[in-house]
């Protein structure tokens, strides 16, 4: 079956653009969650869905990120008003069970 | 708050030698989960193995295994006959409380 997608792959925003990044999980998992990358840095959370519910979103790291999932299927990262600080690979994961996931490609985000 | 540390930036094995990769954590939940990922240059995040922490035998899977002492906070790594795509960023990451704690990661380099 297919795995997590995300698109698009790479985005270039001038700063103060508002960007918005899309996953599509792997169809039945509940759970979904965002992490960002920054380059040679392991991966920090930013937010956890289960279903349409957003259960924890302790990690966005100022008021500029949204994050949605209004059906529980495909999910949106929305960053208002870009800065240089946000330039990072945006990675979306899927699980079945909240425990073991599965990670898309990332969006590659430079914020000029 | 968890942490997780990876004391070896980088390492180096030789093709079909036996490597062993690092990882230390702090949790305070009782029960859950530990995974090892691995990144391969430009490429997505892909589960290696995974290690319930109320089991005492040490996952294997195929080439990869785990030395998990939990009294000790320890999980390490072992790559078996190591080969050229085993080439990857490795991070250590416990499951808690809905997300992933990522440490730093360590970067393998295979030597041919």
């Amino acid at each position: 079956g297919a795995g997590v997608s995300q698109s698009p792959r790479y985005k270039v925003a001038k700063r103060g653009q508002d960007v918005a990044l899309r996953c599509d999980p792997i169809s039945g998992h509940v759970s979904l969650f965002w992490y960002q990358q920054a380059l040679g840095q392991g991966p920090e959370f930013l937010t956890y869905f289960q279903n349409e519910a957003q259960l924890d979103k302790s990690g966005l790291p100022s008021d500029r990120f949204f994050a949605e999932r209004p059906e529980g299927s495909v999910s949106t990262l929305k960053i208002q008003r870009t800065q240089q600080e946000d330039s990072a690979v945006y990675l979306c994961a899927s699980s079945l069970n909240a425990y073991e996931q599965f990670f898309g490609p990332g969006t590659r985000l430079t914020v000029l | 708050a968890q942490t997780v540390t990876q004391s070896q930036p980088e390492m180096s094995v030789q093709e079909a030698e036996t490597v062993t990769l690092s990882c230390t954590y702090d949790t305070s939940e009782s029960d859950y989960y530990l995974f090892w990922y691995k990144q391969p240059p430009s490429r997505q995040m892909i589960l290696v193995i995974r290690q319930e922490a109320y089991k005492q035998q040490n996952a294997t899977e195929n080439r990869f295994s785990v030395n998990f002492q939990k009294a000790a906070k320890s999980f390490s790594l072992k790559i078996s006959d190591s080969q050229l795509g085993d080439a990857a960023m490795y991070f250590c990451a416990p499951h808690g409380t809905g997300k992933l704690i990522f440490g730093q990661g360590t970067t393998l380099q295979v030597k041919p």
